[in-house]
């Protein structure tokens, strides 16, 4: 599928700041996805956003669904040692998802 | 609830030997992928399935590769002969709409 463009590629934090990462795309998308991905397992669903300007929490999650339907943003608060890990955005065309690259989040404790 | 469940969770097989990989999706769910995640390539959808059937195999490497679901609640991604070039993690995931919930992966090497 077409690729996502997905930034930070990566980020190095200190534990309780709070962390943003964004995805963009040259395609409209109508279902924007966020996944987490720990060392050695698969990919787990954080957020599902199904409508344009949509905003969804999960704890201390938030992911925003973005009003031109090409972008979403994941913003994770008080950042702590768990939250380490890939962050994936995706978005499916039909049956497939379209990945970014992912944003390696690191917490400094 | 189960989420997606695979098998075995690590192989570790010699070049040439058949490896075979075991996926249940969740209860309920009629799609169900195979993928595979490599640091050069991140996640490739192999093949997938609806309601059992296959859809999309045009992911699939080459003909070494094989994938059957033969009822809803198992599929199989059989490698015949596997080669060094294999090593990956395989991950299958299931849904009902569009939101795919990922299984936790089999670590594949090939030596």
């Amino acid at each position: 599928g077409q690729q996502l463009n997905q930034s930070p590629q990566s980020m190095f934090i200190q534990e309780g700041e709070d962390v943003s990462m964004n995805c963009t795309s040259s395609s409209i998308f109508n279902t924007w996805l966020w996944y987490k991905q720990d060392p050695g397992e698969g990919p787990v669903l954080l957020i599902a956003l199904y409508k344009a300007g949509e905003l969804t929490s999960n704890g201390r999650l938030t992911a925003q669904f973005g009003t031109t339907r090409k972008d979403s943003f994941l913003n994770i608060s008080a950042s702590i040692p768990s939250d380490v890990g890939i962050y994936f955005c995706a978005g499916p065309n039909d049956y497939k998802l379209s990945f970014g690259a992912g944003t390696t989040v690191t917490v400094r404790a | 609830d189960a989420g997606v469940i695979q098998s075995p969770r690590h192989e570790v097989t010699e070049m040439g030997q058949e490896v075979t990989l075991r996926c249940k999706p969740i209860s309920g769910h009629n799609s169900l992928f195979w993928y595979r995640q490599t640091m050069m390539r991140g996640l490739e959808l192999l093949i997938y399935f609806n309601n059992n059937v296959p859809i999309d195999d045009s992911g699939m490497p080459e003909d070494r590769f094989s994938a059957k679901m033969p009822n809803a609640s198992f599929s199989t991604l059989k490698i015949q002969p596997s080669e060094p070039r294999d090593s990956a993690v395989y991950f299958c995931a299931s849904a009902l709409k569009e939101t795919q919930y990922f299984g936790p992966g089999t670590r594949l090497l090939v030596l």
